[in-house]
């Protein structure tokens, strides 16, 4: 089982809509949990991060955290083509103080 | 104002030569990490630095040597490189080691590619 996993998609959703993106990890002692949005060619740029169960909200963005599930979520709320990048999922490994990234799901907003 | 810099930012060469990778970051942070993204995007570390000293190693070929002058800046020397060495790496850095909140912030990339 891999670390942390992402649907690598490609997640298709039209203007307007809610995109919603899924993370599961396997390291339970795991305490933040981190999204970060890259544009093609470009370097990874944090949006959001969250280490209490339930609900952080920033702008359109909410991170959603379940400790017990082992899952972690994105949802953009009132998707714009310019949230069209991949999203990517990460987890700092308890003990490890490294981040772990999932494989990135590619998320396009049609117009 | 660039927070993490690195230099250069696109690097062909040829199997067998020696390059390095220079990062720079003005945040005043105390660690700094090196990440190579694969052909797939998959983003995995390498390295990482906490006030110059040596914290994380992964499992890298040992052709891989990171060095760190000052907490303000970590370079990266590949020796006899080879075709699989082909990736974007990026530096990152972050303000604490072992913080909670251990928001990593990445520069632009090299993107490297041995023919």
């Amino acid at each position: 089982q891999k670390e942390v996993e992402q649907n690598s998609g490609p997640l298709s959703v039209p203007e307007g809509a809610i995109a919603s993106l899924n993370c599961t990890y396997s390291d339970r002692g795991s305490q933040s949990f981190f999204w970060y949005r890259q544009y093609s060619g470009k370097s990874p740029e944090l949006i959001m991060f969250i280490y209490s169960n339930g609900d952080k909200e920033d702008g359109r963005f909410t991170a959603q955290l379940n400790k017990a599930s082992q899952y972690v979520s994105l949802l953009i709320r009132d998707s714009q083509p310019s949230d069209s990048a991949t999203y990517l999922c990460a987890v700092n490994v308890q003990g490890a103080q490294k981040l772990v990234f999932g494989q990135g799901t590619r998320l396009t907003i049609n117009p | 104002d660039t927070a993490v810099s690195q230099t250069p930012k696109y690097l062909v060469t040829q199997m067998g030569n020696d390059k390095s990778i220079k990062c720079e970051q003005n945040l005043g942070h105390d660690t700094m990490y090196w990440y190579k993204q694969d052909s797939k995007k998959f983003l995995k570390i390498m390295f990482s630095y906490n006030n110059k000293e040596l914290i994380i190693n992964e499992t890298v070929p040992n052709r891989f040597s990171p060095k760190s002058p000052d907490k303000a800046h970590l370079n990266l020397h590949i020796n006899s490189l080879e075709l699989g060495d082909s990736a974007v790496y990026f530096c990152a850095s972050s303000q604490e080691y072992l913080a909670l909140k251990n928001e990593q912030y990445f520069g632009p990339g090299t993107r490297l590619t041995v023919t």
